[in-house]
């Protein structure tokens, strides 16, 4: 079946825009994770996802970060007023129920801030 | 607080010899283990994983690890490897108290390369 998937796959902007990152999660998969890797800080945990709510944002680094999951699928990560320090590959998981529950994971969004 | 420590970095191994990546952990409560391996370029890939019971675990591709309550390690190992095995190897740890559920904290990661 489907994995884990992630738009676009690389995303080149300029500081001080807006961006938009999308995960399409495996279907069935209630439980949506978001991580940030950079090669400073490694793979950085963001925000969990069960269904809609979001019972664990303590990850976002900073009031510029959102995200958002809709009909318990599709959730979109959105950085306002990018900055260069933004600059990860971030990437998606999905897992059955959450928990300890393995997590699938994306191919990942390359974001670049000039 | 909880953490993942990878002590090595880079690692290289020739292509036949056996493979032990180290991985220590810090949790309070019943630690739920990973290893995760990453392709450049693509996502991360699970290897194998330990929730309970048996200490040794098998897991895809042939690895194996084991989980030593005692020194709080859960090393991965390979008896053999194949070039096909060179990429990023990440341990990490489920965080399931308070709000989190499932979180995973990462090692930093050890590369490795394989000599033909």
């Amino acid at each position: 079946g489907a994995g884990v998937s992630q738009s676009p796959s690389n995303k080149v902007t300029e500081k001080g825009k807006d961006v938009e990152l999308r995960c399409d999660p495996i279907s069935g998969h209630t439980a949506l994770y978001w991580y940030r890797q950079s090669l400073g800080q490694g793979l950085e945990f963001l925000i969990y996802f069960q269904g809609n709510s979001a019972p664990d944002k303590s990850g976002l680094p900073s009031d510029r970060f959102s995200a958002e999951r809709t009909g318990g699928s599709v959730s979109t990560l959105t950085i306002q007023r990018t900055q260069q320090e933004d600059s990860a590959v971030y990437l998606c998981a999905s897992s059955l129920k959450g928990g300890n529950q393995p997590q699938h994971f994306g191919d990942g969004t390359r974001l670049s801030i000039l | 607080a909880q953490s993942v420590t990878q002590p090595d970095i880079h690692i290289t191994v020739s292509e036949g010899a056996s493979l032990e990546l180290r991985c220590n952990y810090s949790y309070g409560a019943t630690p739920y283990l990973f290893w995760y391996v990453q392709s450049p370029g693509q996502g991360l890939q699970l290897l194998l994983k330990y929730f309970s019971g048996d200490t040794l675990v098998q897991g895809i591709k042939g690895f194996e690890a084991e989980f030593k309550r005692s020194q709080s390690s859960f090393n991965l190992r390979k008896p053999s490897v194949h070039w096909s095995d060179a990429a990023e190897y990440f341990c990490a740890v489920a965080l399931l108290d308070g709000g989190s559920q499932g979180n995973l904290i990462f090692g930093k990661g050890t590369k490795l390369s394989v000599k033909p």
